[in-house]
């Protein structure tokens, strides 16, 4: 079967602080990894997809990485706007994407 | 361009009632979607539509029935609402053929079943 789990399930940062989440998964096949944001009462918003081990995709602050078992995403120096709920999703053979649980970040000024 | 739209934001159904959530996406996406969303369990695909006048369930379709009305509707129906179907639905839409391009997604319908 496969899995999606995310670590942890809740980070707390003062802004400046730079840390990074964990998205580790256990697939068949992996197609692609994805990360979303999703803000309070709004649904997803794409950030980034991944496909082979050693890629790297940046966008502003963030940045995620894959490797044959997890994928990170790295927020450098965030700032309160950064303030989120991300989502990694791992596509595996047959077409099938899991999502992982999620991590709430909470950056204070 | 309003992306993905949702109606209604929010509803309260009683136990066995009947409700359909209603989604239209203007992208010109052929794959669209339903998923919903519990806390600490992630998103969860209930019913897909790989393109239109196809449908296809997903992992968890017990409860739900949906219409793909057109290109750009999808709709989801509970016969009989039940308590465990209270939860965050969100609608989503891709690509055509495109299996590993992003879904986009719209703002959810809050369910409450009392």
């Amino acid at each position: 079967e496969d899995q999606v789990t995310q670590s942890p399930e809740a980070l707390r940062l003062q802004e400046g602080e730079s840390s990074s989440l964990n998205c580790s998964y256990t697939v068949s096949g992996l197609r692609g990894l994805f990360w979303y944001r999703q803000d309070p009462g709004k649904g997803p918003e794409f950030l980034f997809t991944l496909y082979s081990a050693g890629e790297e995709k940046e966008k502003e602050r963030l940045k995620a990485t894959l490797t044959k078992k997890e994928s990170f995403l790295h927020i450098t120096a965030p700032k309160p706007e950064d303030s989120a709920t991300y989502l990694c999703a791992v596509l595996a053979a047959g077409n099938k994407l899991t999502f992982g649980g999620g991590t709430r970040v909470l950056v204070k000024p | 361009n309003a992306g993905v739209t949702q109606t209604p934001k929010f509803q309260v159904l009683k136990t066995g009632q009947s409700m359909t959530l209603q989604c239209a996406q203007d992208m010109n996406h052929n794959s669209m979607y339903w998923y919903r969303q519990d806390p600490g369990m992630g998103l969860r695909l209930i019913y897909y539509s790989a393109s239109e006048g196809t449908t296809d369930k997903g992992e968890v379709p017990n409860g739900y029935n949906v219409s793909r009305l057109n290109k750009r509707e999808f709709s989801l129906r509970l016969e009989s609402a039940a308590p465990s179907q209270t939860s965050v639905y969100f609608c989503a839409s891709s690509e055509a053929g495109e299996s590993n391009s992003p879904l986009h997604f719209g703002n959810g319908t809050r369910l409450t079943v009392t």
